[in-house]
């Protein structure tokens, strides 16, 4: 039973550049999520997905991020024109079920670095 | 607000030392507790969790309490193994949704 995939591991862009990342959750997870960790910090929430549906997007910037979970195929993390400051890991996580006695299971993580 | 704080790394020591890596949080509601684990190159997994005030989580020889006296969930282990080496993040939730890590305790064991 794989577990969560995420690619690529890392992933280099110039400034200005579109990085995507794409993450398959477990088997018979319907329910991802994408956290960032910047240098020396926890992991932070950016967005929950459904497929085909943004549930709470709350930790996403506002601009250049967006997510989505399409009825086949990966979610996708994409960020427009990378900044320095998007160096980050981006890890995602997947359950099966949701509520307060949730679990996530989380992927290897993508690495950016931006140039 | 919701977060956790956990005690600042690096953590050396010597194989069969014993462990304990602080965790305290900060929660609007009744959170549950969890503390994932990432070996190098690896993704984050679940070591232990749990869900209710004085409730025991334990795996592989690490054990937390949930104390909601203390507003803390200490990770234990009473001998450590030089396969222990990695990162321990103390996590809450409360929706289930949302996850809340500290920033990680990085942790080497030496023969």
């Amino acid at each position: 039973n794989a577990g969560v995939m995420q690619n690529p591991r890392h992933l280099v862009r110039r400034r200005g550049q579109e990085a995507r990342l794409r993450c398959s959750p477990m088997k018979g997870h319907s329910h991802v999520y994408w956290y960032r960790q910047l240098p020396e910090e926890g992991l932070k929430f950016m967005v929950y997905l459904q497929k085909e549906n943004i549930i709470d997007e709350s930790g996403m910037p506002k601009e250049r991020f967006s997510a989505e979970f399409p009825k086949e195929g990966p979610s996708i993390l994409r960020i427009q024109q990378v900044v320095r400051g998007d160096s980050a890991a981006y890890f995602c996580a997947s359950s099966h079920m949701f509520g307060a006695k949730n679990i996530q299971y989380f992927g290897a993580g993508t690495r950016l670095s931006v140039l | 607000g919701n977060s956790v704080t956990q005690m600042e790394g690096p953590v050396t020591l010597s194989e069969e030392a014993f462990l304990t890596i602080n965790c305290t949080y900060t929660a609007t509601g009744y959170p549950s507790l969890f503390w994932y684990v990432q070996y190098p190159g690896e993704g984050l997994q679940l070591l232990l969790k749990a869900t209710k005030a004085d409730d025991k989580g334990s795996n592989k020889g690490f054990e937390a309490t949930y104390r909601k006296e203390t507003t803390s969930f200490h990770l234990e282990k009473g001998s450590v193994q030089v396969s222990d080496s990695a990162v321990y993040f103390c996590a809450l939730t409360l929706t289930g949704n949302q996850f809340y890590f500290g920033t990680g305790t990085s942790l080497t064991v030496i023969p």
